[in-house]
């Protein structure tokens, strides 16, 4: 079974288009993040959220939309997607906040 | 201050030997730091950690030395293997209770050649 899963693994959309990324995790863990890594491999946190409650918003433009239905399950939607938004997205959880965090396989967004 | 500073870029060891990763940091609030490894198309895995009040810390192949007055940390893989070969980043973790939140270093290309 795997641990954090999100879907899909690659999404290749138009610019102007919006999509949603999906992250599910079975660990039991309270918190979950969304995670950017750019071209040059930086990770950046984008957002946080504690028992389904947003607790970190790393000032990412409003057209990123997270949203915790339950504490397995984290989703992030983006609105009028830009050149500059591709990028691979890891959605992550852990047990507590900032503290061993277990990343999902990635989601690698290219905008056209 | 929020910033973890890694080097270098990249690294090319021969195998058997012993590579070495250094990160500094501002922040003297941080109070937790890992080292993650990330393979091709993977998510970063967490390797080892260390928190301020130990100057070492060892897993197998894998120590971490942390000297609190330099404000450094640095992984070392001792016996370096092919397998090894992958991008390791550094971390560290502001405290804020519930708004605590993981910054990460810069990353480091490890080529163990063999």
């Amino acid at each position: 079974d795997t641990a954090v899963s999100q879907t899909p693994k690659y999404l290749v959309t138009q610019m102007g288009n919006d999509k949603s990324i999906k992250c599910e995790q079975n660990l039991g863990h309270d918190t979950m993040y969304w995670y950017k890594q750019d071209s040059k491999k930086f990770l950046k946190i984008m957002f946080s959220y504690n028992n389904k409650e947003l607790i970190i918003n790393e000032t990412v433009p409003n057209r990123f939309s997270p949203k915790s239905p339950d504490k397995a399950h984290l989703n992030l939607h983006i609105n009028s997607l830009e050149l500059g938004d591709s990028a691979v997205y890891f959605c992550a959880s852990s047990p507590f906040p900032g503290e061993k965090l277990f990343f999902g396989s990635g989601t690698q967004l290219s905008v056209l | 201050q929020q910033q973890v500073k890694q080097s270098p870029q990249s690294l090319i060891v021969q195998k058997g030997g012993i590579s070495i990763i250094n990160c500094a940091y501002e922040n003297t609030a941080f109070d937790y730091f890992p080292w993650y490894q990330q393979f091709p198309g993977k998510g970063p895995a967490l390797l080892i950690a260390i928190r301020p009040d130990v100057s070492e810390k060892k897993e197998g192949r894998f120590t971490i030395s942390f000297n609190k007055s330099a404000k450094q940390f640095s992984l070392h893989i001792m016996d370096s293997q092919p397998g090894d070969s992958a991008t390791y980043f550094c971390a560290a973790r502001g405290y804020g209770g519930a708004t605590n939140k993981l910054i990460f270093g810069t990353g480091t290309l490890l080529a163990v050649q063999p």
